[in-house]
């Protein structure tokens, strides 16, 4: 499986872009990068998959470079209900029962 | 109507007693897991199961046992709870067929004395 790491924590501020790197250098070639947001007493919520390139969906945008061995995850315009963790994963999604959500990144937005 | 739904939310019981957190989903899904998060921690899997027959160990499986009712039924138990026990547990379902990943219940926040 590939390791991922991503910073523990990150703040900003409402109406700014937050955007979050994920390492992973060894990723395999079937593997996805996937996002995940998890508030407070919440189940974590699936945010954007993605491949190659670029990704964006009306949450968010994953911009993956050509080696694929880091991901950054790109908030437009946080607000303080954006206040959460975010969990980077990585692997094969036919085999998602392997993926591991790590500690994540707890994103903090102050008004 | 919550796609995926847990119950009880909250439970506190005490050391030695058995209990079963449910879980049910709507979202006609093969496959079901559940998770344990321990504050500050990510999740951890106890056990999945890829349809009614089908149900395996995850990382942490020891003192925990899993029934896959139905498709969309699988419940926890723990036989003789003890205080280590005590986090928030959840339950996802997916289809790896869709890009859409695992969807997660809101979680049963689980109190061990």
């Amino acid at each position: 499986l590939a390791k991922t790491t991503q910073p523990i924590s990150m703040d900003s501020y409402e109406g700014q872009e937050v955007n979050i790197t994920c390492s992973h250098n060894n990723i395999a070639t079937n593997d996805y990068i996937t996002w995940y947001q998890q508030f407070p007493s919440q189940g974590p919520r699936f945010i954007i998959q993605g491949y190659k390139t670029k990704v964006t969906n009306e949450v968010a945008s994953l911009f993956i470079p050509a080696d694929r061995k880091s991901s950054t995850l790109s908030l437009p315009r946080v607000s303080l209900s954006d206040t959460a963790v975010y969990y980077c994963l990585v692997g094969d999604w036919s085999n998602d029962y392997k993926l591991s959500f790590g500690a994540g990144t707890t994103v903090t937005v102050r008004a | 109507d919550a796609d995926v739904t847990q119950t009880p939310r909250n439970r506190i019981t005490k050391t030695g007693k058995r209990i079963m957190l449910e879980c049910s989903q709507t979202k006609g899904h093969d496959r079901m897991y559940w998770y344990r998060q321990d504050p500050g921690l990510g999740l951890r899997l106890i056990y999945y199961s890829f349809d009614v027959k089908d149900i395996n160990k995850g990382e942490i499986s020891d003192g925990y046992s899993v029934s896959r009712q139905a498709q969309a039924k699988f419940s926890l138990s723990l036989e003789s709870a003890i205080p280590n026990q005590t986090a928030l547990y959840f339950c996802a379902t997916s289809d790896p067929t869709r890009e859409s990943g695992q969807h997660f219940g809101d979680g049963t926040r689980l109190s061990i004395l």
